[in-house]
C-alpha cells in the first residue's frame, strides 16, 4: 500500500502569506495525486487534480507541481477563506490513500 | 448540477449493521464510479472501497474486507455502503464521492456526508 506523509502538520500563517505544502509518497505515484481543501463540519473540496491541474471554479492562487515521490500545494496569496485543512491523496494504486492533513490557521 | 444527497444520522450499537445510501443527480450515474471515504471524529480521511456503477465491480480496502458491501440501484442513481458487525471505531463521518478517471482518477463531487454512531 501507498502512504503519504504531509509537512507540516499544522501551519500558521497570515493573509497574503505565500505557503507551501508538502506531500511524500512511499513509492512512485507519476502524477496520480490530487489535493483537497476541507472546512469544519463540510465535505473536502477537490481543488487539484493530476498534480498541477486546477478544478473548475477554483481560484488561481492555488497551484500544484511534483513528480514522482514529492509534491508540492501552493497558495500564492492566503485569503481568509483559505483556513482550512489540506489533505493529498493518490489515485495510483488501490487502496487509494490520502494523507494525515496539515490544518492551516490564521497567525 | 451533480449533486449527491446522503441518508441521514444512524446511532448503532456494537455489532449491528448499518446501510448508507447516496442519491445522484445532474449527470449520467452509470458514467462515473462512486468511492466512499470515512472520517472519524477529529481524524483524517480514510478511502473505504470503490464501486463501478457500470458493471458493480468492486475494490474494498483490507482491513474492512468482510464486513463492507458496496452496490447500486441504477434505477434510480442511488449507490450504497453497507458496514456490518460494527464496532465503536466505526464511529465516523461516511462519504460518498464521484469518482472521476479522467485524466486521472480523482473525487470531484462528495455528498455532505452521513454520521454513523456505534455506542452501546
Amino acid at each position: 500500500d501507498i502512504q503519504l506523509t504531509q509537512s507540516p502538520s499544522s501551519l500558521s500563517a497570515s493573509v497574503g502569506d505565500r505557503v507551501t505544502i508538502t506531500c511524500r509518497a512511499s513509492h512512485s505515484i507519476s502524477d496520480y495525486l490530487n489535493w483537497y481543501q476541507q472546512k469544519p463540519e463540510k465535505a473536502p473540496k477537490l481543488l487539484i487534480y493530476a498534480t498541477s491541474n486546477l478544478q473548475s471554479g477554483v481560484p488561481s492562487r492555488f497551484s500544484g507541481s511534483g513528480s514522482g515521490t514529492d509534491f508540492t500545494l501552493t497558495i500564492s496569496s492566503l485569503q481568509p477563506e483559505d483556513f482550512a485543512t489540506y489533505y493529498c491523496q493518490q489515485s495510483y494504486s488501490t487502496p487509494y490513500s490520502f494523507g494525515q492533513g496539515t490544518k492551516l490557521e490564521i497567525k | 448540477q451533480v449533486q449527491l444527497v446522503q441518508s441521514g444520522v444512524e446511532v448503532k450499537k456494537p455489532g449491528a449493521s448499518v446501510k448508507v445510501s447516496c442519491k445522484a443527480s445532474g449527470y449520467t450515474f452509470t458514467t462515473f464510479g462512486i468511492s466512499w471515504v470515512r472520517q472519524a471524529p477529529g481524524q483524517g480521511l480514510e478511502w473505504i472501497g470503490w464501486i463501478s456503477t457500470y458493471n458493480g465491480d468492486t475494490s474494498y480496502v483490507q482491513k474492512l474486507q468482510g464486513r463492507v458491501t458496496m452496490t447500486t440501484d441504477t434505477s434510480t442513481s442511488t449507490a450504497y455502503m453497507e458496514l456490518r458487525s460494527l464496532r465503536s471505531d466505526d464511529t465516523a463521518v461516511y462519504y460518498c464521492a464521484r469518482d472521476h478517471l479522467y485524466p486521472k482518477p480523482n473525487f470531484d463531487y462528495w455528498g455532505q456526508g452521513s454520521l454513523v454512531t456505534v455506542s452501546s
